[in-house]
């Protein structure tokens, strides 16, 4: 089955600075990777997702990449706020339905 | 409703006793999923449903838990005999369709403590 890697397991950055968070996946099959937001407390939220026919997707201060060749796909958080706090999940899809989640980045943003 | 809707949103229960928790899918989404996050980890799947029949029951970590959906709607995630390591939150999703590209949209979670 997926597996889905993601690094790191935290992250501080200062206030207006950008994040990255970098995951790889198994199986070449996978064509949609989306990324999900999850506060403390609250449901995951999905935040961008990219398809595998696209190389780059941005909406606002976020942006994903996809390079399908070496199976790996980051999120890129510029202009960080101290409101993008929180734990961040890539996942991976292969095939009908199943997501595979990373096991999340905590991000910290230091006002 | 307007989004996944889970119940109870708190459980405590003894060691030994069964729980049954209760999702309420997005209307018209003929996809559900449920997820086990424990404290401080990711989501780790556990069975996704297309309309009433459950065609990957893979993630389900033992035979104390099973699930079952009604109507194309609600679904009901039961867990017998609980253990400590039953302890988690426990997300349902839906989906328009179990197809790739779907939005999953997960709901509050149902957060379990056997004590």
């Amino acid at each position: 089955g997926e597996n889905v890697e993601q690094h790191p397991s935290t992250l501080s950055v200062q206030e207006g600075d950008s994040a990255v968070i970098k995951c790889t996946y198994s199986d070449s099959a996978s064509n949609y990777f989306p990324w999900y937001k999850q506060e403390l407390g609250k449901r995951p939220q999905l935040i961008i997702d990219i398809r595998s026919n696209v190389g780059e997707k941005k909406d606002q201060r976020i942006a994903v990449t996809l390079n399908k060749t070496a199976k790996h796909f980051s999120l890129h958080i510029t202009e960080t706020q101290p409101e993008d706090s929180a734990v961040y999940f890539c996942a991976a899809r292969a095939g009908s339905y199943q997501l595979t989640f990373g096991k999340g980045t905590k991000l910290s943003v230091i006002p | 409703g307007a989004g996944v809707s889970q119940s109870p949103s708190n459980k405590v229960t003894e060691k030994g006793k069964d729980v049954e928790l209760r999702c309420d899918p997005i209307s018209g989404h003929t996809a559900l999923y449920w997820y086990r996050q424990r404290l401080g980890q990711g989501l780790e799947f556990l069975i996704y449903f297309q309309g009433n029949s459950a065609p990957d029951k893979s993630g389900l970590p033992s035979d104390r838990f099973s699930a079952e959906r009604t109507g194309e709607s609600v679904s009901t995630l039961t867990i017998q005999r609980t253990q400590q390591e039953d302890s988690a939150v426990y997300l349902c999703a839906s989906s328009l369709q179990g197809f790739t590209g779907n939005t999953i949209y997960f709901g509050e979670g149902s957060w379990l403590t056997v004590v």
